[in-house]
C-alpha cells in the first residue's frame, strides 16, 4: 500500500534563517506531489505542484521554493524565512495523470512557527 | 479563477441527527471533487471522490452529491456521531487535473 512520509513535524525557526521540509512517497511510482500551506483563516493554498522529476509548478510566488530532486521526494525549501511563512504545511500525492482519478492523498502536516 | 465556497463555517448538533454541509464553486469545468475530514493538528483524510461525469458517492453513513451546472456539492451525513467532529473540507480539481482548490471548510462539533 501506498504511504506518504513528512518531516520534521514541527519546526521553530528565527526569521531570516533558512527551511527544509522533505516529503516522500513510498508504494507507488511516478506520482503527482504537491505542497499545500494552511494559515489560520485562510484555508489551504497550493504552493508547488510537481508531475515528474525536476518539474515543479508554481501556484503562488513568495519566499518559498520546491525541488523534486528524485521520483516519490518533494522538498520545501526557503533561504530566508520570514514571519508570514508560518503556517501547517501538508504534503499530498496523487497518482501520475494517465487514466487518473485524481485522488489526493495527504501527509500528517509539518506546523513552522517563524519567531 | 475557481473560488470554493464552503457554507457554514461552523455547526453544532446533538447526537444522532442527520447534516448536511454545502459547498459551492464558481467554474463548473471541473475534473473532479473531493470531500476530505482534518482532526485538529492532523492531516487531511480522503472521504469521497467524485468524478466530473458522476451525481453522487456513497461510503457508510456519508453521501455527497455533485450538481456541476449549478457548481454544488452536498455532503450528507446521517445519524451524526462525537466520532464524527472534525473539520470538513470540499475541494475541486481544475479540467487540467493539475490542482486541488479548496474551500475554507466547516468545523462540526458533535454532542453525545
Amino acid at each position: 500500500s501506498q504511504t506518504i512520509h513528512q518531516w520534521p513535524a514541527t519546526l521553530v525557526q528565527p526569521v531570516g534563517s533558512p527551511l527544509s521540509l522533505e516529503c516522500t512517497v513510498e508504494g507507488t511510482s511516478n506520482p503527482n506531489l504537491y505542497w499545500y500551506r494552511q494559515a489560520a483563516g485562510r484555508g489551504l493554498q497550493l504552493l508547488f505542484y510537481s508531475v515528474g522529476i525536476g518539474q515543479i509548478s508554481s501556484e503562488v510566488p513568495q519566499n518559498l521554493s520546491a525541488s523534486r530532486p528524485q521520483d516519490r521526494q518533494f522538498i520545501l525549501s526557503s533561504k530566508k524565512l520570514l514571519l508570514s511563512d508560518s503556517g501547517f504545511y501538508l504534503c499530498a500525492w496523487s497518482v501520475g495523470w494517465q487514466g487518473n482519478t485524481g485522488e489526493l492523498f495527504f501527509g500528517e502536516g509539518s506546523r513552522l512557527t517563524v519567531l | 479563477k475557481q473560488e470554493v465556497t464552503q457554507i457554514p463555517a461552523a455547526l453544532s448538533v446533538p447526537e444522532g441527527e442527520n447534516l448536511v454541509l454545502n459547498c459551492s464553486f464558481t467554474d463548473s469545468a471541473i475534473y473532479n471533487l473531493q470531500w476530505f475530514r482534518q482532526d485538529p493538528g492532523k492531516g487531511l483524510t480522503s472521504l469521497l471522490l467524485i468524478q466530473s461525469s458522476q451525481r453522487e458517492q456513497t461510503s457508510g453513513r456519508l453521501n455527497a452529491s455533485l450538481d456541476k451546472s449549478s457548481g454544488r456539492s452536498t455532503l450528507y451525513i446521517a445519524a451524526s456521531q462525537p466520532g464524527d467532529s472534525a473539520t470538513y473540507l470540499c475541494a475541486v480539481a481544475n479540467q487540467a487535473g493539475t490542482a486541488l482548490i479548496f474551500g475554507k471548510g466547516t468545523t462540526l462539533s458533535v454532542s453525545s
